[in-house]
């Protein structure tokens, strides 16, 4: 499978605690992105890092790409009770998105 | 809402029916994705259009699905003789190129009895 794969699968953490999850993938990428989905709705866009760039921040996320060890990881700082849902990383192969299973975090208030 | 749209957002079916859905993605982007979710999984990628064009399809596409998407426009992914294996959520995704994030519909989920 080219698919991407979250790890943790689950995190529970305590509101204010920063949250980390990884992706590892098996192919070349073009960019690899990270969504978010809330329970029971759509996939929304937080933040895409190019295959040439090895950091990236936007507001509380910060992303870090190793293309060499194929794997990203996602920090979220300072973590709400708005941020539990589940994190997809996409890999982006060619023009084909492959996502992992998602890693299920939960943040307690 | 300038968003993704997709209708309807629940389907039933028996079994052996054919189902179509519908995409309408955010004006002007090129690029349209139709993916399939299951519960507790993230999406499959199904396939993808350049504008009228489709130019990838997933080996998980069989051949009960097909995909237009006329004139590069709205997109409708057809299912025949369904299954209970095809239930899941069906999510549409448009973006202005193959390099830029989706932007996803809220998804069609998909019953089969």
């Amino acid at each position: 499978s080219q698919q991407g794969e979250e790890d943790p699968q689950a995190l529970s953490i305590q509101e204010g605690e920063n949250a980390t999850m990884n992706c590892s993938y098996k192919t070349s990428i073009n960019n690899l992105q990270w969504y978010r989905q809330n329970s029971g709705r759509g996939l929304v866009h937080l933040i895409l890092i190019r295959s040439n760039e090895r950091e990236k921040h936007s507001g509380r996320l910060r992303v870090t790409l190793d293309t060499s060890k194929k794997s990203s990881s996602l920090l979220i700082t300072a973590s709400r009770a708005a941020d539990t849902a589940s994190y997809f990383c996409a890999t982006d192969h060619f023009n084909k998105f492959y996502f992992g299973s998602g890693t299920k975090l939960n943040v307690k208030p | 809402d300038t968003g993704v749209s997709q209708d309807p957002r629940h389907k039933i079916t028996k079994r052996g029916q054919n189902v179509t859905f519908r995409c309408d993605p955010i004006s002007e982007h090129n690029r349209l994705y139709w993916y399939r979710q299951t519960l507790g999984q993230g999406p499959e990628f199904l396939t993808y259009f350049q504008n009228e064009a489709q130019l990838e399809k997933s080996r998980l596409l069989s051949d009960r699905f097909s995909a237009e998407r006329p004139k590069g426009s709205f997109s409708t992914l057809e299912i025949q003789r369904t299954e209970q294996g095809d239930s899941a959520m069906y999510l549409c995704a448009s973006s202005p190129t193959g390099a830029d994030e989706q932007f996803f519909g809220p998804g069609t989920r998909l019953t089969v009895l």
